[in-house]
């Protein structure tokens, strides 16, 4: 079974704080997502990536960056840490398709909030 | 990507057929159906995916009609643990970004 992990499960940070969010996949698969999810907001992507060292903006990447050192870990890092950021952090990995979009598999993701 | 139409709940009977509706009419001919879905608390799980042909894998069944303007995600023997928030997407040829609707709340119940 694809197994995507993510660091912590609830985090509370300060406002300005830096704060890093990571993930782990053990499929070897080339591209890693990271999105937030709010209620009435549903999914959105904030960077992805599809290999080793490139990355692409979602839809919101501002506040955000990442990085990719390795195929296996992608990180997610807010540089300082606002109040609008609180939300749920959902890292996945998929593989990558010439032909079709392959399904992502997702961690259980991390609730940040911000004070 | 075209958009997707959901009812916002419904309920099923533990043991009966589940069977959710999602409506597409906006499709492109090279757009697939992908089912996700996300139980409380958890991140998305990937159900099942089709282009034209009906699917069944070992989760569910996903039949499409023939003008591919909707499809049906069909949970055959519906358990309490099936219980979650269904999203119906549709993806066409790209990197795959996810975008999820408001989804359809399923209660399965004793």
């Amino acid at each position: 079974d694809v197994k995507v992990t993510q660091s912590s499960r609830y985090l509370v940070k300060r406002t300005g704080e830096k704060v890093f969010l990571e993930c782990v996949q053990d499929m070897d698969h080339e591209n890693m997502f990271w999105y937030r999810q709010d209620p009435g907001l549903g999914l959105r992507l904030i960077y992805f990536s599809y290999d080793v060292k490139m990355k692409e903006k979602g839809d919101i990447p501002e506040g955000y960056s990442v990085s990719r050192e390795k195929k296996e870990r992608f990180s997610l890092i807010l540089e300082s840490a606002s109040t609008n950021q609180t939300s749920m952090y959902l890292c996945a990995s998929g593989s990558s398709g010439h032909h079709r979009p392959y399904e992502q598999y997702f961690g259980p993701g991390t609730r940040l909030t911000v004070t | 990507d075209a958009k997707t139409t959901q009812p916002p709940s419904m309920d099923c009977a533990e043991g009966r057929a589940a069977n959710l509706p999602c409506n597409h009419s906006t499709i492109s001919g090279n757009e697939y159906v992908y089912w996700y879905r996300q139980i409380h608390s958890q991140g998305p799980q990937y159900i099942i995916h089709g282009l034209k042909n009906n699917e069944t894998n070992e989760m569910a069944s996903l039949i499409i009609t023939e003008d591919r303007k909707s499809s049906t995600l069909i949970l055959p023997h519906a358990t309490l643990r099936d219980t979650a928030v269904y999203y119906c997407t549709v993806l066409g040829t790209s990197y795959g970004k996810l975008t999820f609707g408001q989804g359809t709340i399923l209660t399965v119940h004793p």
